[in-house]
């Protein structure tokens, strides 16, 4: 079946450590888009990629980095930097503009 | 100003009522707009997408959408235990492909 797949589903971080949080989708999209959602809020936008090898910051960007080297996998690292990145974090894609998004299951992030 | 707006609720109804879940948004140019179930701890799932003005009915679900008032709503007919969620608005502003989400509404239907 076509989805996308984010591992871990839990992960915890200790100060100072970068994590990667893993998104592989087997639909043949273009976009992919990372999101973070905070208890009780909305989604905001990390990064977004709409081409193999390029990706675009979003409205929280800092503190995070990406790559995109194949079209189906688009990590996400949470830096050092980010001084506050416990949350939900979700990844989605979509095949051409002006479509709604298919979402992964998500990584739920704490840190100890 | 936020540029996708909801009520943040809670927002309670009995059973086989009618929910009415609204929206507004702050871009002129927006062109594409949806509306996610989220149940708790897990992803949002499209349940309804609109492009353009009027009534969008998919089973029990209605999306609205009024472009000159820049509001756009869901209606949830007959609703039922298992609708309980938050419900999340977003919307396409301009040219852009990345979507723009509210904070979402949390629906509770009371048996």
């Amino acid at each position: 079946d076509g989805g996308i797949t984010q591992s871990p589903k839990y992960l915890f971080r200790k100060e100072g450590q970068n994590v990667t949080l893993s998104c592989e989708q087997n639909l043949n999209h273009d976009a992919m888009y990372w999101y973070r959602q905070d208890p009780g809020q909305g989604l905001r936008l990390i990064y977004y990629s709409q081409i193999v090898n390029d990706f675009q910051k979003g409205d929280i960007a800092e503190g995070y980095s990406v790559s995109r080297e194949k079209k189906e996998s688009f990590p996400l690292t949470v830096t050092s930097a980010q001084k506050n990145p416990t949350a939900f974090y979700l990844c989605a894609s979509n095949l051409r503009d002006g479509e709604g998004y298919t979402f992964g299951s998500g990584t739920r992030l704490t840190v100890v | 100003q936020k540029e996708v707006e909801q009520n943040s609720g809670p927002l309670s109804v009995p059973e086989g009522a009618i929910a009415s879940l609204n929206c507004t948004y702050s871009d002129r140019g927006s062109q594409s707009f949806f509306w996610y179930r989220q149940y708790s701890g897990k992803s949002p799932e499209l349940i309804m997408s609109i492009y353009s003005n009027g009534d969008k009915e998919d089973g029990r679900f209605t999306a609205q959408l009024n472009k000159a008032s820049q509001y756009v709503s869901l209606l949830i007919r007959d609703s039922q235990p298992s609708d309980s969620a938050t419900y999340l608005c977003a919307v396409t502003p301009g040219s852009a492909r990345q979507l723009t989400f509210g904070s979402g509404t949390q629906l509770t239907v009371l048996p």
